[in-house]
């Protein structure tokens, strides 16, 4: 199973909005719903910040947004705050009863 | 509150084997399936291995597939996974993550354990 493909980094200064996208196949992403994002900070365990394309879990803020088209998925963060810089993974569900993850992204607060 | 502790890591040579724990706390064990997730220094996360609820069902990554093993003892509120014939390759951070059903989110993660296969 091939990983997702994610963009390496993004960047946008305070305020601003930025999309990361996560493409797959019609095996993963396309195929099903079951996609989710994870934030994560140097040294930290990841925290889920969306599940099944566009869900947010209670208490995470609804600047964090998702979207599907196709067999791409992606993460909207609108309003940057300084807090939001971290790396940001999507993964999915996929056929083979299994699990993938994206490449991952780091995001830059300028 | 809801968490889950790994433990068990540590500095292994090529070849030898491991067993991880992931102690689970404040929520009903036995009702969730859990995955491993593991990530390389410096690298993105790579996903493991899945036990389902009763530990009837495993699924496992092609890069481990045949020399790890994941179980759990619902009675211990535990899961395990038996790592032999270690390569230097499966150096990481080894987390244990929740999901609230079998298609679902991983909505809880451990803090993570680190091995290091090294000669």
């Amino acid at each position: 199973q091939s990983a997702l493909t994610q963009p390496a980094s993004v960047s946008g200064s305070p305020g601003q909005s930025i999309t990361i996208s996560c493409t797959g196949t019609s095996s993963d992403v396309g195929g099903y719903n079951s996609v989710s994002w994870y934030q994560q900070h140097p040294g930290k365990a990841p925290k889920l910040m969306i599940y099944d394309v566009n869900n947010r879990p209670s208490g995470v803020p609804d600047r964090f947004s998702g979207s599907k088209s196709g067999n791409t998925a992606s993460l909207t963060i609108s309003g940057l705050q300084a807090e939001d810089e971290g790396d940001y993974y999507c993964t999915s569900y996929t056929s083979s009863d299994t699990r993938v993850f994206g490449g991952g992204t780091k995001l830059t607060v300028l | 509150q809801v968490q889950l502790v790994e433990s068990g890591g540590g500095v292994v040579q090529p070849g030898r084997s491991l067993r991880l724990s992931c102690a689970a706390s404040g929520f009903t064990f036995s009702n969730y399936a859990i995955h491993w997730v593991r990530q390389a220094p410096g690298k993105g996360l790579e996903w493991v291995a899945v036990i389902s609820y009763d530990g009837s069902k495993n699924l496992y990554a092609d890069s481990v597939k045949g020399r790890f093993t994941m179980s759990r003892d619902n009675s211990k509120n535990t899961l395990y996974l038996q790592m032999n014939s270690l390569k230097t390759e499966d150096t990481a951070v080894y987390y244990c993550a929740r999901v609230g059903g079998w298609y679902a989110a991983f909505d809880i993660w451990g803090q993570g354990t680190m091995v290091t296969v090294s000669p």
